[in-house]
């Protein structure tokens, strides 16, 4: 059983570009959230999805970023016109439906804006 | 409001010797309790987790936690230290109401010294 696939584990954008970073949770998850985390910090939420719907996104910047979890296919997380403070690790994470579960956290995408 | 705290930025060890990484929490409802570790460079792997039952957790790599709920306390704790045991430790709570949310920690980084 496949584990949180994240992808690409790193990207390198300048200044103005686009970021898409893409996540598949686990299978039989329905549930992804998105995290991000500067150097030696801590995990910043940005935003929760069920399948084709926007659950929570309280933890997102409201312009240039967007996320979406398709009915088919992976998550994405947009980043558009991408400044240099976007540079941080971006993690995925899947859970089950449940109260209990934990969650279940991909390798992340590590992006750079020079 | 919910919360978690881990007060401790870092914690230092010798190899050999008991470690205690300290957590804290608020939560309505029942708390749901998590550990994770993270290595340099790699997702949140997840330790061990609290649901309910014995108020001693085991988890991964033999480390355990102690759930205490008149200190609303969660320590990690490991009888004795090894120098691979080295990494960021990350408390997480689920909300016992709306159980799609977590709170984390802002992280321990644990060096354990030879």
């Amino acid at each position: 059983n496949a584990g949180v696939m994240q992808n690409p584990r790193h990207l390198v954008r300048r200044r103005g570009q686009e970021a898409r970073l893409r996540c598949s949770p686990m299978k039989g998850h329905s549930h992804v959230y998105w995290y991000r985390q500067l150097p030696e910090e801590g995990l910043k939420f940005m935003v929760y999805l069920q399948k084709e719907n926007i659950i929570d996104e309280s933890g997102m910047p409201k312009e240039r970023f967007s996320a979406e979890f398709p009915k088919e296919g992976p998550s994405i997380l947009r980043i558009q016109q991408v400044v240099r403070g976007d540079s941080a690790a971006y993690f995925c994470a899947s859970s089950l439906d449940s109260y209990t579960g934990e969650l279940f956290f991909g390798e992340g995408s590590r992006l750079t804006v020079l | 409001a919910q919360s978690v705290a881990q007060p401790e930025d870092q914690v230092n060890v010798a190899e050999g010797n008991p470690l205690t990484v300290k957590c804290t929490y608020s939560v309505s409802g029942n708390p749901y309790l998590f550990w994770y570790v993270q290595y340099p460079n790699r997702g949140l792997q997840f330790l061990l987790k609290y649901i309910t039952g014995d108020n001693l957790v085991k988890g991964s790599y033999g480390f355990e936690a102690e759930f205490n709920k008149s200190q609303t306390s969660f320590h990690l704790k490991k009888p004795s230290a090894l120098v691979s045991d080295s990494a960021l430790y990350f408390c997480a709570v689920r909300d016992g109401y709306n159980f799609n949310k977590f709170y984390f920690g802002s992280g321990t980084k644990l060096n354990v010294k030879p």
